[in-house]
């Protein structure tokens, strides 16, 4: 059964660094056709992907806030983490991850998708 | 980046109607384009990925078509556990939702 599950502060102030860890279970993050995202969700508004990261290491974030972000991963504790500093208001959202898998179609091309989420955990930006 | 552009935002609709929501991709993204549903308060769920192809245990009125830049959804017969808010997403290169497709019962 694969679960994935956010941990991290439910309240943080301006500037400070926000810290999340993902804890996944039911499947190895050294799987080789498979990853982990993280993607928020402010207040009535749409999804946002962050950043990724794959079984390789290879990571890609976001370009509006690259500056800002930093995804790890700890193989041995099945936990992804992202980090993200200089925290404001306007980062208050639900912060989701979620697992990669890929798929091969018409035999070549290789196609990312996320197949199971988190419960999200909602992070408030406040003083 | 790519932009991801879903129309309409939002649609009122009837149980048993056919429903179709588009995606333009601001480039061509081939056919690196999924669907998800979300519900209030919960986690999106993977409905479509790959443009067309249905994920494990979505029921097959559930339908996606397209590549290259425009893309859609259809529900072929809306369900009361239909209504939702759907979105669009690339994984073709530095990956974006669209803004979400509100479907609400008329």
């Amino acid at each position: 059964q694969v679960t994935l599950k956010e941990s991290g502060p439910v309240l943080v102030k301006p500037t400070e660094t926000l810290t999340l860890t993902c804890t996944v279970s039911g499947f190895s993050l050294n799987n080789s056709r498979m990853g982990v995202s993280w993607i928020r969700q402010p207040p009535g508004k749409a999804l946002e992907w962050l950043a990724h990261i794959f079984s390789t290491d290879e990571k890609s974030y976001s370009t509006s806030l690259k500056s800002r972000l930093t995804i790890s991963k700890d193989t041995s504790k099945s936990q992804v983490v992202l980090t993200m500093t200089n925290m404001d208001p306007v980062d208050t959202a639900t912060y989701y991850c979620a697992r990669i898998v890929t798929n091969t179609i018409f035999g070549v091309i290789i196609i990312p998708y996320f197949d199971y989420w988190g419960q999200g955990t909602l992070v408030t930006v406040s003083s | 980046d790519i932009q991801m552009t879903q129309s309409p935002s939002s649609l009122s609709a009837s149980v048993g109607d056919r429903v179709t929501i588009t995606c333009r991709a601001s480039q061509s993204i081939s056919r690196y384009l999924n669907w998800y549903q979300q519900k209030p308060g919960k986690a999106p769920k993977l409905l479509i990925y790959a443009a067309s192809n249905l994920q494990g245990g979505v029921p097959s009125r559930f339908s996606g078509s397209g590549s290259g830049t425009d893309f859609s959804l259809t529900i072929s017969s809306l369900q009361p556990d239909d209504f939702a808010t759907y979105y669009c997403q690339q994984s073709y290169t530095t990956w974006t939702f669209g803004q979400g497709t509100t479907v609400e019962i008329k």
